[in-house]
Order: C-alpha cells, then structure tokens, then sequence
C-alpha cells in the first residue's frame, strides 16, 4: 500500500519552461513534506520542505504547494535548466517523528536545451 | 565537509555470503537510517536508529542486521547473502526525525 504517489514516471520538459512535478498521499496523519533530488551515482539531496501550516514555500526557482484537502504537493521549477535533469523524490513523515520518512518511487525530469 | 560516507561503493557477493556496509557520518546527529532503492522503485526503510544503542526496524528488515555503538557509525549486515537482495543501498543521518535527511552516495550491491 503506498502512502506516497508519484504517478509520472518522467517528465521531459523544455530549458526556460516550467516543471510541474506532482505527488499525492494517503496517510492523513502526514504533516512534513519533502522534495529530494537525486543525480545518478549520488545520494539524493535535500531541495525543499514544507509544514503543513502553510501551502506554499518557495526557495528561489523551486516552490511547493500543498493542497491538505486534496492530499496533494507539487513541486515547480521556474525557469527550468538542463542542471534540473534528475530524479525528484517526494517524502512525507508527520512532525511528531514517530513515523520515519516515506518515500514516493521518484519522477525522472528531462530538461532539454 | 565529509558528510555521511559508504563504502563500499560497489560490491558483488556470491549466494550465501555476508558482508557488512559501512556508513560513517561527521555531524554529531542522532538519526541514522539505512535505505534500499530497487529499480523504478522509492526507496525503503530498511533500519534506522535513534541513537547509539537504539534500533529499529523499518519497512523491510528481513536478511539485514544493524548495530549502533557510536554516533558515527551505523554499519549494515547481511548474513547469507540473496539475489532479492541486490540493490543500491543508502545511508542517511539527520539532526532529528523531522529534519531533512542527508545521504551517502550509495553502496551498489550485487548478488550472483
């Protein structure tokens, strides 16, 4: 049963356009948010956060939203560059910690110049 | 800046064989978790601990040991090794539970 969906596979998307990439969850008790980005042959890497006391957090070109009601995130990248190429994980875990971080199955970005 | 450090990085393994994964972390943090990562798949919680001299099991244990004697080091064991059980596997660490997790660049284990 997975708790965090990333129902794209991949994305290809053109250099200067945006990319929406989207994830969705199921477990109600989920309040912590977060995108990861990962280059292969590396560890994935922290990109962005968000609390669900807000609905949007925004960190240069990459912002989250947050949509509770629908038990959706999705992350943007404005303007998309070639250097975005790579997997975006999703992961959620509630604030209280006693659930450790799930993880959704990634989305592979194609930037192409 | 080391960071969260595996090794190896790569490694092949003969059907029934042991091995242990290293993973070391420089930034005095609690949490340390380890990860598989399947192809096309997420990546799952194999163990994480809390602190030295606590553990637990995540979401998929079976085939694996961990020890915690230190902050630093949270080694991973597998006892007789399985093909189900080639993969990428990653270490993490974290200042709290609720903080972003950061990982090593991945140990890719094979098993033949």
């Amino acid at each position: 049963d997975q708790q965090v969906k990333q129902n794209s596979p991949s994305l290809s998307v053109q250099e200067g356009r945006i990319s929406i990439l989207n994830c969705d969850y199921t477990n109600s008790m989920f309040d912590y948010f977060l995108w990861y980005k990962k280059y292969p042959a590396e560890g994935p890497t922290f990109l962005i956060s968000i609390s669900s006391i807000k609905d949007k957090n925004e960190d240069g070109r990459f912002t989250v939203f947050l949509n509770k009601s629908a038990k959706h995130l999705s992350l943007h990248i404005v303007p998309s560059q070639p250097g975005d190429s790579a997997v975006y994980f999703c992961a959620a875990s509630d604030h209280s910690g006693n659930t450790p971080l799930v993880f959704g199955k990634g989305t592979r970005l194609s930037v192409i110049a | 800046n080391a960071g969260v450090t595996q090794t190896p990085k790569f490694r092949i393994l003969k059907i029934g064989q042991s091995m242990t994964l290293q993973c070391a972390q420089d930034m005095n943090h609690n949490y340390m978790y380890w990860y598989r990562q399947d192809p096309g798949m997420g990546l799952k919680l194999i163990y994480y601990s809390v602190g030295a001299g606590i553990t637990d099991k995540g979401e998929v244990p079976n085939g694996y040991n961990v020890s915690r004697s230190t902050t630093e080091d949270f080694p991973l064991r597998l006892e007789l090794a399985a093909p189900s059980q080639t993969s990428v596997y990653f270490c993490a660490s974290s200042d709290s539970s609720n903080q972003p997790q950061h990982f090593g660049d991945g140990t890719r284990l094979s098993i033949l």
